[in-house]
C-alpha cells in the first residue's frame, strides 16, 4: 500500500527557534493536511491544502505556522518561533478526495517536535 | 463546535475478552464516522467507516461498529480480543453538509490487551 511519508522522525528544538516538518504525499492525492497529538490529547486539525492554497486552517494554525508545496513531491509545515506548547507528535495526511468525499485520510508515521 | 467523546481513557483486558469503546458525537445533522488506530510506534490506519446504509459497519482485523444515531454514537467492538490489538483507538466525525470539513478526532482510548 503507498505511504504518506515524514522527516524527521523525531525534532528537538530550542524555544523561539524556527522548524520546518517535511512530508512526502501519496504521489496521485491532490488534498493535504496537518494534523497534530499533544501527549493524552486528541488528535487535532491544523490545515489542509489545496491546489497551492490553503483551503481551511483551526484556531490553532495562527501566524507562527505556515504550509507550502515547493515542489511537486512535498508538503512542508514551517513553525516560525517555537513554543513550548508546540511540543506535540505532528500527523500529514493525503487524500485523493476532499470534503464529504473524502473517504480516507493516508496518514504519515509523524514527527514527534520536542521544544525545550 | 462539533466535538467527539470517548469515554475511557484506558482499556485493560485479557486476551480472548470482548471489547466495546464507546464513542459518542455532538452534531445533529448528517456525518461520516471512522475509527483509526494506532499501534505501538506506528502511523494511524483506518480502521473501518460508517457513510450510510447500514449501521453495523465490518472493518479489519475482526473489528466492527454500530451506528445509533438516536444515541449519537459510533461503538466499536471486537467479541475476542488478542494481544496484537494492544493500541490507541481514535474516533472521528466528518460532517458532510458543511463543506470541506476535516476530520474531528476523539482523544482516543488506549487498549492494553494482556496473556
Amino acid at each position: 500500500e503507498p505511504e504518506v511519508t515524514q522527516t524527521p522522525s523525531h525534532q528537538v528544538t530550542q524555544m523561539g527557534q524556527e522548524v520546518i516538518l517535511r512530508c512526502v504525499p501519496i504521489s496521485n492525492h491532490l488534498y493535504f493536511y496537518w494534523y497534530r497529538q499533544i501527549l493524552g490529547q486528541k488528535v487535532e486539525f491544523l490545515v489542509s491544502f489545496y491546489n497551492n492554497e490553503i483551503s481551511e486552517k483551526s484556531e490553532i494554525f495562527d501566524d507562527q505556522f505556515s504550509v507550502e508545496r515547493p515542489d511537486g513531491s512535498n508538503f512542508t509545515l514551517k513553525i516560525r518561533s517555537t513554543k513550548l506548547e508546540d511540543s506535540a507528535m505532528y500527523f500529514c495526511a493525503s487524500s485523493d478526495r476532499g470534503g464529504w468525499q473524502n473517504e480516507k485520510l493516508f496518514f504519515g508515521s509523524g514527527t514527534q517536535l520536542s521544544v525545550l | 463546535a462539533q466535538s467527539v467523546s470517548q469515554h475511557n481513557h484506558h482499556v485493560i483486558l485479557s486476551e480472548a475478552a470482548s471489547l466495546e469503546l464507546g464513542c459518542n458525537y455532538s452534531y445533529g445533522g448528517t456525518v461520516n464516522l471512522f475509527w483509526y488506530v494506532q499501534y505501538p510506534g506506528q502511523h494511524l490506519q483506518l480502521l473501518l467507516k460508517y457513510f450510510s446504509g447500514d449501521p453495523l459497519v465490518k472493518g479489519i482485523k475482526g473489528f466492527e461498529a454500530e451506528f445509533i444515531k438516536s444515541k449519537f454514537s459510533f461503538n466499536l467492538r471486537k467479541p475476542s480480543v488478542q494481544w496484537s490489538d494492544t493500541a490507541e483507538y481514535f474516533c472521528a466525525v466528518n460532517p458532510v453538509d458543511s463543506g470541506n470539513t476535516p476530520l474531528v478526532f476523539g482523544k482516543g482510548t488506549r487498549l492494553s490487551v494482556i496473556a
